[in-house]
């Protein structure tokens, strides 16, 4: 299985809003509802901010918003905020009942 | 509020077996699906399998021929064995809970981990 697809890195300035896109296959991203989204600080385990493709968790602010569309799932942070600087990585379920992740994307909160 | 504390060696020599073991605690290890998942240094997220608190299990094909995945539920622990390591086996290495999809059958997401443990694969 490969790993779906993340730009490296990403950008904005405090108060805006970023879109990280992450892409695969019929096979995973495009073929099930089940892509979900963490974030990940320096030295720390990852955090579920979005499951099922556009879910929050309880506690995650509704400025981490999820969407889909064909084989290519997207996270927008509406508001940007210093402490949303971290690693980003998406994940899908796949047809062999697996888990695929993406490469992972860098924000920098400017 | 369910934890999961991973523990194990963190000096493993090459050619040798990898185990860690995962104790959760906070909630029954029952009708959900375990993961071990791992992260190289500076590299991203590897998914390396599950177990059913059953005893069933899905692993990565990439890895399938050197992993084995079991659970202990009277323990409320699950493990991980990586045999014949190298040096590319160095990672932080976390468990983690997946739920049920709506479907049945395991969801693919994650909501409880682990804090990770660096297992580092050297001579």
């Amino acid at each position: 299985q490969s790993a779906l697809t993340q730009p490296a890195s990403v950008s904005g300035s405090p108060g805006q809003s970023i879109t990280i896109s992450c892409t695969g296959t019929s096979s995973d991203v495009g073929g099930y509802n089940y892509v979900s989204w963490y974030q990940q600080h320096p030295g720390k385990a990852p955090k579920l901010m979005i499951y099922e493709v556009s879910n929050r968790p309880s506690g995650v602010p509704d400025r981490f918003s999820g969407s889909k569309s064909g084989n290519t799932a997207s996270l927008t942070i509406s508001g940007l905020q210093a402490e949303d600087e971290a690693d980003y990585y998406c994940s899908s379920y796949t047809s062999s009942s697996t888990v695929v992740f993406g490469g992972g994307t860098k924000l920098t909160v400017l | 509020q369910v934890q999961l504390q991973e523990s194990g060696p963190g000096l493993v020599k090459p050619s040798e077996t990898l185990s860690l073991t995962c104790t959760v605690s906070g909630g029954s290890i029952s009708s959900y699906y375990w993961s071990w998942i791992r992260q190289p240094p500076g590299k991203g997220l590897e998914w390396i399998g599950y177990i059913y608190y059953s005893g069933s299990t899905n692993y990565n094909p990439s890895l399938k021929s050197r992993v084995t995945i079991s659970v202990d539920t009277s323990k409320n622990q699950f493990s991980l064995k990586l045999s014949s390591v190298t040096a590319a086996d160095t990672a932080v290495y976390y468990c983690a809970r997946e739920p049920h999809s709506v479907r049945g059958g395991s969801s693919g997401w994650f909501d409880y981990w682990g804090q990770g443990t660096l297992v580092t694969v050297s001579s």
